[in-house]
């Protein structure tokens, strides 16, 4: 299996453009999650989906994100517009089931200038 | 509120000490309970899991962790450090009576000194 798949792998774009990331989870996983990870906040959890619903999205910080998750195979994650406090590595990750471990993408380092 | 307490968020150890990196749940339900590595530039990667079998769990690269109920802990250690354990470990607690995402610890970083 490739594991978790997400893209790019780096962006770099300007405040107020529209970003959008994109994950691949693992077939046959049934949650997927995203992430965001900064050194002033840590990994915070921004929104999760269950069988391709969302669960959660208390962690999505304002309406300029948003996610979707079509099918079992693809998810995004979304900023628009972006601005500089969103810079941050973005990480999706998916799990089998709440006894099983996630497994994490390699994430996307998100810089907004 | 169900969480998770990683005591100390940087520890340092010399190449072939003992690894010690602590880590504790409040919970008033069995856990789940999994120890991740972050190395630089990389996503997170499970390291072990305890899921209510055995409470001395083995994982990668070394490490083990042992489930203590008294203490609600899940110290995770590894006999002799290599430089290549250098990374941040995070901790993280997930439960059948929540919706199925796990809390993580805020991360201790190591540090391996030759």
């Amino acid at each position: 299996d490739a594991g978790v798949i997400q893209s790019p792998r780096h962006e770099v774009t300007e405040m107020g453009q529209e970003v959008t990331l994109r994950c691949k989870p693992i077939s046959g996983h049934d949650y997927l999650f995203w992430y965001r990870q900064t050194m002033m906040r840590g990994l915070e959890l921004l929104i999760y989906f269950n069988n391709n619903v969302p669960i959660d999205d208390s962690g999505m910080p304002e309406d300029r994100f948003s996610a979707k998750m079509p099918n079992a195979s693809f998810s995004t994650l979304k900023i628009q517009p972006s601005e500089p406090r969103d810079s941050a590595v973005y990480f999706c990750a998916s799990r089998a089931g709440r006894a099983y471990g996630y497994t994490f993408g390699s994430g996307t380092r998100l810089t907004v200038v | 509120a169900q969480s998770v307490t990683q005591l100390g968020s940087h520890v340092s150890v010399s190449e072939g000490a003992l690894v010690l990196l602590r880590c504790n749940y409040s919970s008033s339900v069995p856990p789940y309970l999994f120890w991740y590595v972050q190395y630089p530039n990389q996503g997170l990667q499970l390291l072990l899991k305890y899921t209510s079998a055995a409470t001395l769990v083995k994982g990668i690269n070394g490490f083990e962790a042992e489930f203590k109920k008294s203490e609600t802990s899940f110290h995770l250690t590894k006999p002799s450090a290599h430089m290549s354990d250098a990374a941040e470990y995070f901790c993280a607690v997930s439960y059948n009576t929540n919706a199925g995402k796990s809390t993580f610890g805020d991360g201790t970083t190591l540090t391996v000194k030759p």
